[in-house]
């Protein structure tokens, strides 16, 4: 089975510069996530999707950043205009949805912004 | 309160040694689930191994384990024989509900 594929891998920008990422969840999953992940921290989210409704984007900081997953399988993560404390690997997960089934997560995307 | 807590930042162990891995969680609903990743260098979250609330009996996956303790709130990793490969983080995670949340990691280092 094919994993959950995010791009891009790197991505180096100025402050107030906008980016953006994209993943695609493993086939048949209904729940991605998106993590903001901050060297030598956890994993925290941002938001998650049930098939294309938001669940949760109660940490999203939406004055800059705006995700979207339409018709319920691949999913971009928008930061305009992004500030220096934004640099982060941004991590994708889906899930299936059983009480046992753990989260897949991408490879991360690795923003640094200069 | 802080959903999961990984009291431990930094763990070394010598190669083919077991070690423990600390993990406390906080939760008032009786169904939640337990789930363990490992970080290495390269970044990505590899899912380690699992175990739900109502679960009797502790998790394994070959030398991975699981010391569930459900009513001091435990789930203790622990990791036999060691190996080189193991150096990575760890981070232990609940899910409650449909969500997750993340300890702040351990970071193991093996010695040879």
């Amino acid at each position: 089975e094919a994993g959950v594929a995010q791009s891009p891998r790197y991505k180096i920008i100025e402050k107030r510069q906008s980016v953006a990422f994209w993943c695609n969840p493993i086939s048949g999953h209904a729940t991605l996530y998106w993590y903001q992940q901050i060297l030598g921290q956890g994993p925290k989210l941002l938001i998650q999707f049930q098939n294309n409704g938001v669940v949760d984007d109660s940490q999203l900081p939406k004055d800059r950043f705006s995700a979207e997953r339409l018709k319920g399988v691949d999913s971009t993560l928008k930061i305009q205009p992004a500030k220096l404390e934004d640099s982060a690997v941004y991590l994708c997960a889906s899930r299936e949805g059983l009480n046992n089934s753990p989260l897949h997560f991408g490879n991360g995307t690795r923003l640094t912004v200069t | 309160a802080q959903k999961i807590t990984q009291t431990q930042p930094g763990m070394f162990v010598q190669e083919k040694e077991a070690v423990t891995l600390d993990c406390t969680y906080d939760t008032s609903d009786p169904s939640y689930g337990l789930f363990w990743y490992k970080q290495p260098s390269s970044g990505e979250m590899i899912f380690l191994i699992y175990q739900g609330s109502y679960d009797q009996q502790n998790a394994t996956e070959g030398r991975y384990s699981l010391n569930f303790q459900k009513a001091r709130k435990s789930a203790n990793l622990v990791i036999s024989a060691s190996q080189l490969g193991d150096s990575a983080m760890y981070f232990c995670a609940m899910r409650e509900r449909n969500q997750f949340y993340f300890g702040t990691g351990t970071s193991l280092t093996v010695i040879p």
